[in-house]
């Protein structure tokens, strides 16, 4: 289940299960979003981006899904491994500037 | 390993010493990012360099000064920094445009003594 506080919100899945990441973004004119996952002690790596001309893009294991008209984006990571534990953030982004502003974060922990 | 290479991983400095991060990337992107990250927080944006130029600045301190040699390289020159400068400082790079994926290094993790 999810867990929201004073700290980084926390999902814990079983491995195996499906895991849904949800990101509300902020900016109505944001045209770009990506998803990173942070491991520890290393920087953001990029796992798969999608622009508001579509609403779902799916990768090898992801699938982002973006809904404009309430501003949410998730991202959902099929037959979870334990290597997918790590702070996973969506990012979104308006065409022709290089201003990236980054959701909050969610610590996904994958239990075995 | 990132194709976004910084320098040094870590780095312990007194309020009064002066001291560089350094960021290399070698894949042809013309815009680089520095990025400062607190414990269990996102990224923020400090500051974008666009054709070695800087095009964005959110309002950093003036303790912080960016450089870009050149277009493969980034600094960050820190001077007279504060306890609360200590955080995790990211250096990003990426093609044109915005609407463009960043590719992030490791980071440099700083403290501040």
């Amino acid at each position: 289940g999810e867990s929201v506080g004073l700290h980084l919100p926390t999902l814990s899945v079983q491995e195996g299960d499906n895991s849904i990441i949800n990101c509300a973004y902020s900016n109505s004119a944001s045209d770009y979003f990506i998803w990173y996952k942070q491991e520890s002690g290393k920087g953001p790596q990029f796992i798969i981006d999608i622009r508001s001309n579509m609403d779902k893009r799916q990768g090898q294991r992801v699938t982002v899904l973006l809904n404009k008209t309430v501003k949410h984006l998730s991202l959902q990571i099929a037959a979870t491994q334990p290597g997918d534990s790590a702070v996973y953030f969506c990012a979104e982004n308006t065409s022709g500037t290089y201003k990236y502003i980054f959701g909050t974060g969610t610590r996904l922990k994958v239990l075995a | 390993d990132t194709e976004v290479t910084q320098t040094p991983k870590h780095l312990v400095m007194g309020m009064t010493n002066k001291k560089s991060l350094k960021c290399e990337q070698h894949m042809g992107h013309r815009a680089m990012y520095w990025y400062k990250q607190k414990a269990k927080k996102p990224p923020e944006l400090m500051f974008v360099y666009s054709y070695e130029k800087l095009s964005i600045n959110e309002s950093v301190p003036s303790r912080f000064s960016p450089e870009c040699p050149n277009s493969s390289l980034l600094n960050l020159h820190l001077h007279a920094l504060q306890p609360e400068d200590s955080a995790l400082y990211l250096c990003a790079s990426s093609q044109m445009g915005g609407d463009q994926p960043q590719h992030f290094g490791d980071g440099t993790r700083l403290s501040i003594l």
